[in-house]
């Protein structure tokens, strides 16, 4: 299994719900990112998680919120968002910090519309 | 000054002719250096990576990294419709974090 798969792949909330983003691999990969990329602009680093311990935030607002259940798991629980925060939003996963020759390897998304 | 800079275009060439995508950046420590492929409402997907300097090939795709003018490049020969696509560059120094150009769109014409 190469993949990583994210769920749902289309979400509309309104700023008062609350939803959870999710994403799972099987490829063994002890980091793992959400990336958030707006419509022609590159994919801007939110988390990082190594050995499921949150590594890096990017100073990212407390409306969102990582969890990172296990070594396949990786969700982000979203509350209160902003129109702006309509985006979408990528996991991606690597064998160690992104080094070569792995890279990352990216799901295909969960694009969000915040109403 | 951004730390990576990349032309957005949008490149349209014919099919067959060779594509030339480039990135600058700012930031010596870079170590590694990588080109993803990104389908419309789709992740990237990588395409090509490189540490430090030199060529690497792959088929059709040709990767460049020149350190010391700071500048990377990506070759696409015979390029084909199911090329058509938006490529990132992508920087490390080694760590966590990974820098993206902003990406350029390409359209292969039929």
């Amino acid at each position: 299994d190469t993949e990583v798969t994210q769920t749902p792949k289309h979400l509309v909330m309104g700023m008062t719900n609350k939803k959870s983003l999710k994403c799972e691999q099987h490829m063994g990969h002890r980091a793992m990112y959400w990336y958030k990329q707006k419509a022609k602009k590159p994919p801007e680093l939110m988390f990082v998680y190594s050995y499921e311990k949150l590594s890096i935030n990017e100073s990212v607002p407390s409306r969102f919120s990582p969890e990172c259940p296990n070594s396949s798991l990786l969700n982000l629980h979203l509350h209160a968002l902003q129109p702006e925060d309509s985006a979408l939003y990528l996991c991606a996963s690597s064998q160690d910090r992104g080094r070569l020759p792995y890279g990352y390897t990216f799901g295909s998304g969960t694009r969000l519309t915040v109403v | 000054q951004k730390e990576v800079e990349q032309d957005p275009g949008p490149l349209s060439v014919p099919e067959g002719a060779i594509v030339s995508l480039n990135c600058t950046y700012s930031n010596s420590a870079f170590q590694y250096f990588m080109w993803y492929r990104q389908y419309s409402r789709k992740g990237p997907e990588l395409l090509m990576y490189t540490y430090s300097s030199g060529n690497k090939e792959d088929g059709r795709f040709t990767a460049q990294v020149d350190k010391s003018s700071k500048y990377i490049s990506l070759f696409i020969r015979d390029s084909q419709p199911s090329d058509s696509a938006t490529y990132l560059c992508a920087m490390n120094t080694g760590g966590f974090k990974t820098i993206f150009g902003a990406g350029t769109r390409l359209f292969v014409k039929a």
